[in-house]
């Protein structure tokens, strides 16, 4: 069966760095896209990045650009999400999701989620 | 960038009634509109693609219409497991994803 599995969250001061990974398993993973996807405390969902199944094309959200960086490692099948120059609106549990459209240009929209990862920024 | 637009807010129901949430886009979308249901501490999950195609799993009272900017979430009769907070997503125009701020379906 599809997982994945985010890790990597934690409490982090506001200007510092983290690094979340997202294991997956149960699909042929370098055909698809990632997307990581998050979520303040009582809040809506917010798309944050996209990474393309041969890890040729990422986009960001233009709260996370030049902060964020999506890479992927299809040999090891997991995603990774680097953030740095952290502040307190980046607080959220991190989602990763898989597209559900195999080797697509683009993306479209997400079939499996991850359980999340808690990314607190706080002194 | 787009905005999803949903109502009501919130929507109080008994178990058995039918009920029907509704997402607007601020412009068009065609039909590239997902639905998502997401319970308590947990992640969410995909019932509707493209408008009004049911996810793999998702039962047959969920049901999803529109195109362009009106969009529809049926749930022909709410079970007990119904309650929860829905989600609609456009993928028409992106980046970036644009989700609603959703509609919470309590008790």
């Amino acid at each position: 069966q599809v997982q994945l599995v985010e890790s990597g969250g934690s409490v982090v001061q506001p200007g510092g760095s983290l690094r979340l990974s997202c294991a997956a398993s149960g699909f042929t993973f370098t055909n698809y896209a990632i997307h990581w996807v998050r979520q303040a405390p009582g809040k809506g969902l917010e798309w944050v990045a996209f990474i393309k199944y041969d890890g040729s094309d990422q986009q960001y959200a233009d709260s996370v650009k030049g902060r964020f960086t999506i890479s992927r490692d299809n040999s090891r099948n997991a995603v990774y999400l680097q953030m740095n120059s952290l502040t307190g609106e980046d607080t959220a549990v991190y989602y990763c999701a898989k597209d559900r459209v195999a080797v697509a240009p683009t993306g479209y929209y997400g079939d499996y989620w991850g359980q999340g990862t808690l990314v607190t920024v706080s002194s | 960038e787009i905005v999803m637009t949903q109502s009501p807010g919130t929507l109080s129901v008994s178990p058995g009634e039918r009920v029907t949430l509704s997402c607007r886009a601020s412009q068009s979308v065609g039909s590239s509109l997902a639905w998502y249901q997401q319970k308590p501490g947990q992640s969410p999950r995909l019932l509707i693609y493209s408008a009004s195609a049911r996810a793999t799993g998702v039962p047959g009272r969920f049901s999803g219409r529109g195109s362009g900017t009106e969009f529809t979430l049926t749930i022909s009769s709410l079970q007990s497991e119904d309650f929860a907070v829905y989600f609609c997503q456009q993928y028409e125009k992106w980046p970036p994803w644009t989700f609603g701020q959703g509609t919470k379906v309590e008790i």
